[in-house]
């Protein structure tokens, strides 16, 4: 099956700045990528999406990227803010089931 | 607009004592299913369903039961708690078209003592 590998762990940045969230998968059939947000108590909300026919995608503060030879994805967050702070999970998937990243807790310094 | 509902949100169990989590979602998803969300690892799948009648097992499914009746619930059985249970349980939905958006439910927290 996918294995998803997402690092940092943790993540602590200066408001204002930007993040970077790293994975890395192993099937090389996948072709989705999404990634998740979790607030405190709540269950994880899509933020963003990308599929194996295209190398990058921004919405507003947010892009990821995509190198499929290398097979590894990113998160960018730019101009950082306080409610950028949460879980986030990268996930891989070569149909509608969804492998997860172990998450990554980013915390916005104000 | 409901989504994906979650019952109940926090429950004690003692080991050996059975349960069942509920879901139910309200956007005539094909596909839901169950995760669950430990500490360092991620979310792993449990079981899932990709429509009533059809279920089939995830990542991690020994100690857990499902069933599809119906389109809109999904519920979960314990057989017998025990403390490696202890987790937050998620339930998802999606159209099941492959890209198509995962939607989660709040979860519900369970500690098996």
């Amino acid at each position: 099956g996918e294995n998803v590998e997402q690092h940092p762990s943790t993540l602590s940045v200066q408001e204002g700045d930007s993040a970077v969230i790293k994975c890395t998968y192993s099937d090389s059939a996948s072709n989705y990528f999404p990634w998740y947000k979790q607030e405190l108590g709540k269950g994880p909300q899509l933020i963003i999406d990308i599929r194996s026919n295209v190398g990058e995608k921004k919405d507003q503060r947010i892009a990821v990227t995509l190198n499929k030879t290398a097979k590894h994805f990113s998160l960018h967050i730019t101009e950082t803010q306080p409610e950028d702070s949460a879980v986030y999970f990268c996930a891989a998937s070569d149909d509608y089931k969804l492998s997860f990243g172990a998450g990554t807790t980013v915390t916005v310094r104000a | 607009n409901a989504g994906v509902t979650q019952t109940p949100k926090f429950q004690v169990l003692k080991t050996g004592q059975s349960m069942t989590l509920q879901c139910a979602q309200d956007m005539n998803h094909e596909y839901m299913s169950w995760y669950r969300q430990d500490p360092g690892m991620g979310l792993r799948l449990i079981h899932y369903s990709v429509g009533a009648g059809i279920t089939d097992q995830g990542e991690v499914p020994n100690g857990y039961n499902v069933s599809r009746s119906t389109t809109e619930d999904f519920p979960l059985r314990l057989l017998s708690a025990a403390p490696s249970q202890t987790s937050v349980y998620f339930c998802a939905s999606s159209s099941g078209r492959i890209g198509s958006p995962l939607h989660f439910g709040n979860g519900t927290r369970l500690t098996v003592t």
